[in-house]
């Protein structure tokens, strides 16, 4: 069974400091990793997904996640924050054939001015 | 929102009567899903389709019923609306060299009373 864990609700950051928001995850096999933002009243966009190959991916936006298969982790990261990054940001797991993935309970990013 | 429409964008009901939401694609895309968002859980899967005419039951699909009559249109209706199905409802479609990235609609505000 896939599962997947983001342990924080929110995430603080002061504008121009990297970010950081955590997830974990559980799946049998290979697993395909997500990362989705959402802007308030709006639908899910997609950001970057980690399928194979290089362990760290970019994304939109300037935003990267590091792969880290001994940890079980997709952790989000951006080098200098911005406060139009601030939105809910969902980690989100699948895995070959399932056609389906397992998404997060989702972290709310806050950058302050 | 790679060209995925839902309606309603908003509505109002009451407790017992029935409701239908649309989502429409226009990539031709093989699978489409139903999620609802809710505070704290984030997006749960109710249910999803395959292909016209196949659909499949996701983690919270009780009190929901699907139809696919045709590849474009998704149709999810709630029988009979309860207060518990207040939400917001997304559609997504699968795409990528894999089958993997899902991309979803702007959401379908719900409120049941």
């Amino acid at each position: 069974a896939q599962s997947v864990a983001q342990p924080e609700d929110q995430v603080n950051v002061a504008e121009g400091n990297p970010l950081t928001v955590k997830c974990t995850y559980s799946v049998s096999g290979n697993p395909y990793l997500f990362w989705y933002v959402q802007y308030p009243n709006r639908g899910l966009q997609f950001l970057l997904k980690y399928i194979t190959g290089d362990n760290l991916v970019k994304g939109s936006y300037g935003f990267e996640a590091e792969f880290n298969k001994s940890q079980t982790s997709f952790h989000l990261k951006k080098p200098s924050a911005l406060v139009s990054d601030s939105a809910l940001y969902f980690c989100a797991v699948g895995a070959s054939g399932t056609y389906k993935s397992i998404f997060g309970t989702g972290t709310r990013l806050k950058v302050l001015a | 929102d790679a060209g995925i429409t839902q309606s309603p964008r908003h509505k109002v009901t009451e407790t017992g009567t029935p409701v239908t939401l649309r989502c429409h694609q226009t990539e031709n895309h093989r699978y489409m899903y139903w999620y609802r968002q809710d505070p704290g859980h984030g997006l749960r899967l109710i249910h999803y389709s395959y292909g016209v005419k196949d659909t499949d039951k996701g983690e919270v699909s009780d009190g929901y019923s699907v139809s696919r009559s045709k590849t474009e249109d998704f149709l999810l209706t709630l029988e009979s609306a309860t207060s518990s199905q207040t939400s917001v409802y997304f559609c997504a479609t699968l795409t990528g060299p894999f089958g993997e990235t899902q991309y979803f609609g702007p959401g379908t505000r719900l409120l049941v009373l």
